[in-house]
């Protein structure tokens, strides 16, 4: 089973300012890999795919980067309506696994 | 517009059964892998299941031999029929599609406890 870490655990940012979540796959990926927002008391919103194809609908301020087992989501410019709990996720080997999270919280 | 449906979630003790169904719509369902992904209270996002469109299936491990996933295209519709349930069970549980996940349900809550 691959492992997925997220880093940081919570990230305190002040609005305008810029993001950036890290993800870590215990082995290759090649570009398998999703991005997903969620909000409380919501399903999750895929942003991301394919390492950094954005999903449709997804503001350009959201950018994926990264291959092989680094990855990162970076939101250029936090807006209020950003401040959500990011996953990563792999989907390159069975079985599919997901990073702990990283909750990014208003400064 | 797509939309899954998720329904039949409810309070089970352990040791019980309970089975899942997703609707689909607004999208060709037969042509879609489909997926069943969990969340306990408080927690992260667990993958459970996939059914391929041409019906090929993959398990988690925390799951296999007691959850069983599967696909009436006719009927649009998804199911998880979950047997011995156990008290670590106790998620809502969402209907994703493909690879990547890229639509979801709004979700259905299973609670496993005496």
């Amino acid at each position: 089973e691959i492992l997925m870490t997220q880093s940081p655990a919570t990230l305190s940012v002040s609005p305008g300012e810029r993001a950036t979540l890290s993800c870590r796959a215990s082995q290759s990926l090649s570009s398998n890999l999703a991005w997903y927002q969620q909000k409380p008391g919501q399903a999750p919103r895929l942003l991301i795919y394919v390492g950094s194809t954005r999903a449709t609908g997804v503001p350009a301020r959201f950018s994926g980067s990264g291959s092989g087992t680094d990855f990162t989501l970076t939101i250029s410019s936090l807006q209020s309506e950003d401040f959500a709990v990011y996953y990563c996720q792999q989907y390159n080997t069975w079985p599919r696994t997901f990073g702990q999270g990283t909750k990014v919280e208003i400064k | 517009e797509v939309q899954l449906v998720e329904s039949g979630g409810g309070l089970v003790t352990p040791g019980g059964s309970l089975r899942l169904s997703c609707v689909a719509s607004g999208f060709s369902f037969s042509s879609y892998n489909m997926n069943w992904v969990r969340q306990a209270p408080g927690k992260g996002l667990e993958w459970v299941a996939c059914i391929s469109s041409s019906k090929y299936i993959n398990y988690a491990d925390s799951v296999k031999g007691r959850f069983t996933i599967s696909r009436d295209n006719a009927e649009n519709s998804l199911y998880l029929q979950m047997n011995n349930l156990r008290v670590d069970d106790t998620a809502v549980y969402y209907c994703a599609t493909e690879s990547w996940l890229d639509n979801w349900g709004q979700g259905t809550l299973v609670t496993v406890s005496s």
